[in-house]
């Protein structure tokens, strides 16, 4: 699986958007971007992933570069709850479509009011 | 509700004694994980199934133990072999990673004393 780098930690207004970046520039083609994150103490939570094609949902937004090598976590609205640990993942598929995920340690984002 | 339930959520064990942390879902996945997670550090792989009656390794499965007699269940046992066994032990599940991400549960923390 592609290794991916992102910042330690980052900081967000609340009510501002959270612009947390992920490296990733070892990604092959068929190799999916997923972004999760994990209150403390919890399972992480799901929040979108993408192939290529930006993508959206009641979350996030998620924006790939062109060449894939790079890929933003967007919250568009920060509240104080989404202080978290964010992780950026990239994986293969392989043979099914189950895979693995192999988790980093991700970048602290703390939201302040 | 769907989901994956984990129990117990905090686990006390003596050195040396094996212990069975459960993991039981209800949303009809086929592929189940286990992972670790050290103080300040991501998750790391230990176990995974794809399918009923079968398992592979992951990354740190040595002291580790599964097994996977029914879709709903995917319970590990952290033997004595295991040299640092306190952590927070997550499960996941998901049905088609290229579609949908990791549901975690949330989380069961075994302190060996």
């Amino acid at each position: 699986d592609a290794k991916t780098t992102q910042p330690t930690s980052m900081d967000c207004a609340e009510g501002r958007a959270a612009n947390l970046p992920c490296n990733h520039s070892t990604i092959s083609g068929n190799e999916y971007v997923y972004w999760y994150r994990q209150i403390h103490s919890q399972g992480p939570q799901y929040i979108i992933h993408g192939l290529k094609n930006n993508e959206t949902n009641e979350m996030a937004s998620l924006i790939i570069t062109e060449d894939r090598k790079s890929s933003t976590l967007i919250l568009p609205h920060a509240t104080l709850r989404d202080t978290a640990v964010y992780y950026c993942i990239v994986s293969f598929l392989g043979g099914t479509s189950y895979g693995k995920l192999t988790f980093g340690q991700g970048t602290i984002l703390t939201v302040h009011p | 509700d769907g989901g994956i339930t984990q129990s117990p959520k905090y686990l006390f064990r003596k050195e040396g004694q094996n212990v069975t942390l459960s993991c039981e879902q209800n949303l009809n996945h086929d592929a189940m994980y286990w992972y670790r997670q050290d103080p300040g550090q991501g998750l790391r792989l230990i176990y995974y199934s794809q399918i009923v009656n079968d398992f592979q390794k992951g990354d740190i499965a040595e002291g580790y133990s599964v097994s996977r007699e029914k879709k709903e269940s995917f319970p590990l046992t952290v033997t004595s072999a295991q040299k640092n066994p306190t952590a927070f032990y997550l499960c996941a599940s998901t049905q088609e990673l290229r579609d949908y991400g990791y549901t975690f549960g949330s989380g069961t923390r075994l302190t060996v004393v």
